[in-house]
C-alpha cells in the first residue's frame, strides 16, 4: 500500500527566507504526487502536481517541486516566504489504478512565518 | 465558476444520532471524492464515485458509514449510531474524470457529544 511521510511536523521560516517542505512516499508504480496547502477554516488548495515528464514542476504563489525517484521524495521549495504563506502543507500520492485516483497524504507540515 | 460546496459547514450531534453530510461538486464532475480529516492528521480517503455509483468504499470504517450520489451530482454522506471518534472535518473534493485534479470543498466539521 502506499504511503506518504512529512518528516518535519512544524517548520518556521523568517519572512524573506527560502523554505523546503520534504515529502517521502512509498508507492510501488509511477506516482502521480501532489502538494496542497490548507488555510485555517479553508479547504485543499492545489498548489502543483506531477504526472510525468520534467521532475521540476513549477506551482501558483512561487512554489515549485522536484521529483527525485531515487529518493522516493517530492519536497517542495519557494525562494522567498511572504507571511500570507503560513498554513498547513500537505503532499499526497495517488493511486493509478482503474477505480480512479484515490489519494494518500502525509501527516501534513505547519509553516510558521516571523516577521 | 462556483467550487466545491459542502453544507452544514459545522454539525453538532449527541451520540448515537444519525447525520448526514452533503457535498454539491462542480458543474460537470463525474467524480467525487470523501475523506475524512482528524485533528492534526491528513485527510484520509473514505470512498469514491464515479457517476452514481460507487466505484471504491474501501475506506469506509465500519457500516455506520455509507454515501449515495442518486444523481451522479450532489452526493450525501450519511453516518449512522454517531460516536465520539467520528468527529473530524469532512471533505468531499470533485474532479473532472476518475484520473485527473482534485478539487476540494472546505469541509463539514463534525462534533459528536
Amino acid at each position: 500500500a502506499q504511503s506518504v511521510t512529512q518528516p518535519d511536523i512544524h517548520i518556521t521560516v523568517s519572512e524573506g527566507a527560502s523554505l523546503e517542505l520534504r515529502c517521502n512516499y512509498s508507492y510501488g508504480a509511477t506516482p502521480y504526487l501532489f502538494w496542497y496547502v490548507q488555510s485555517p477554516g479553508q479547504g485543499l488548495q492545489l498548489l502543483l502536481k506531477y504526472f510525468s515528464g520534467d521532475t521540476l514542476v513549477q506551482g501558483i504563489k512561487g512554489f515549485e517541486a522536484e521529483f527525485k525517484r531515487s529518493q522516493s521524495s517530492f519536497n517542495l521549495r519557494k525562494p522567498s516566504v511572504h507571511w500570507s504563506d503560513a498554513a498547513e502543507y500537505f503532499c499526497a500520492v495517488a493511486t493509478n489504478n482503474n477505480a480512479g485516483n484515490m489519494l494518500t497524504f502525509g501527516g501534513g507540515t505547519r509553516l510558521m512565518v516571523k516577521p | 465558476g462556483a467550487g466545491v460546496s459542502q453544507t452544514p459547514s459545522n454539525k453538532v450531534t449527541e451520540k448515537g444520532k444519525y447525520v448526514e453530510l452533503r457535498c454539491d461538486p462542480i458543474s460537470g464532475h463525474t467524480a467525487l471524492y470523501w475523506y475524512r480529516q482528524s485533528l492534526g492528521q491528513g485527510p484520509e480517503f473514505l470512498i469514491y464515485f464515479q457517476g452514481t455509483g460507487a466505484a471504491d468504499d474501501s475506506g469506509l470504517p465500519n457500516d455506520r458509514f455509507f454515501a449515495v450520489r442518486p444523481e451522479g451530482s450532489v452526493s450525501t454522506l450519511k453516518i449512522q449510531r454517531t460516536e465520539r471518534g467520528d468527529s473530524a472535518v469532512y471533505l468531499c473534493a470533485s474532479s473532472p474524470g476518475q484520473k485527473e485534479t482534485q478539487y476540494f470543498g472546505p469541509g463539514t466539521r463534525l462534533l459528536v457529544l
